[in-house]
């Protein structure tokens, strides 16, 4: 049974670092099939990804235009993880963030299958 | 980013009725497109994927169709556990995968 299990604190202060772990059991995070996703939700910005990143011989990584210059992805082969950072927090950073695995079933039909619990992270002081 | 609209954002039906939900997306995604169920606290499970094939375990009490830019979900004969929320994403450009607003299905 593939598990993905997420750790981290539920409360940033503004201006600090949220830095979440995705750790995945039942499965390879260096997949072929598979690439590894954070994805937010709150009221304001309904579901929203992130950050993407994949295994093929090398880690690649993708990020949402609306983050990109404070956040960061990282996936450890050696642990079967993958993490998140997001620097510079602000108020409207609080949502529950979740990880989650996308599945390639064919050639461009991909689906989010697996998902971490979740974390409610607060930006507040 | 291709922007996901869905119709109805609420929807109040009985058990036994049959309810549908569109999604529209503003440039085609082909068959890119992928239904999920959310119940409070929980997150996203997948229902349909390619518009209209059935996941794993998921009753045929649902299903999916369109492609291009228009796509629906109809659950037949609703039981009590399909009251939850329901969101269309389409992966046709991938990795910017983008999400529906959301469809609330409530008891009637």
């Amino acid at each position: 049974q593939v598990q993905l299990q997420q750790s981290g604190p539920g409360l940033v202060k503004p201006s600090q670092t949220l830095s979440l772990t995705c750790a995945l059991s039942g499965d390879s995070v260096a997949s072929n099939s598979a690439a590894w996703y954070w994805i937010r939700q709150s009221p304001s910005r309904g579901l929203e990804w992130l950050a993407r990143t994949y295994y093929k011989s090398r880690w690649y990584n993708d990020y949402a235009e609306s983050v990109r210059s404070r956040i960061s992805i990282n996936g450890d082969t050696s642990k079967n993880q993958f993490s998140l950072q997001l620097n510079s927090v602000i108020p409207e950073d609080t949502a529950m963030y979740y990880c989650a695995r996308i599945e390639t079933l064919a050639r461009g039909i991909s689906t989010f299958d697996i998902w971490g619990q979740g974390t409610m992270v607060t930006v507040s002081s | 980013d291709i922007q996901m609209t869905q119709s109805p954002s609420s929807l109040s039906a009985s058990v036994g009725d049959r309810v549908t939900i569109t999604c529209r997306a503003s440039q085609s995604v082909m068959n890119y497109l992928n239904w999920y169920q959310q119940r409070p606290g929980k997150a996203p499970n997948v229902l349909i994927y390619a518009a209209s094939r059935l996941h794993n375990g998921v009753p045929s009490r649902f299903s999916g169709s369109g492609s291009g830019t228009d796509f629906t979900l109809t659950i037949s004969n609703l039981q009590p556990e399909d009251f939850a929320t329901y969101y269309c994403q389409q992966s046709y450009d991938t990795p910017r995968v983008t999400f529906g607003q959301g469809t609330r299905l409530e008891i009637k």
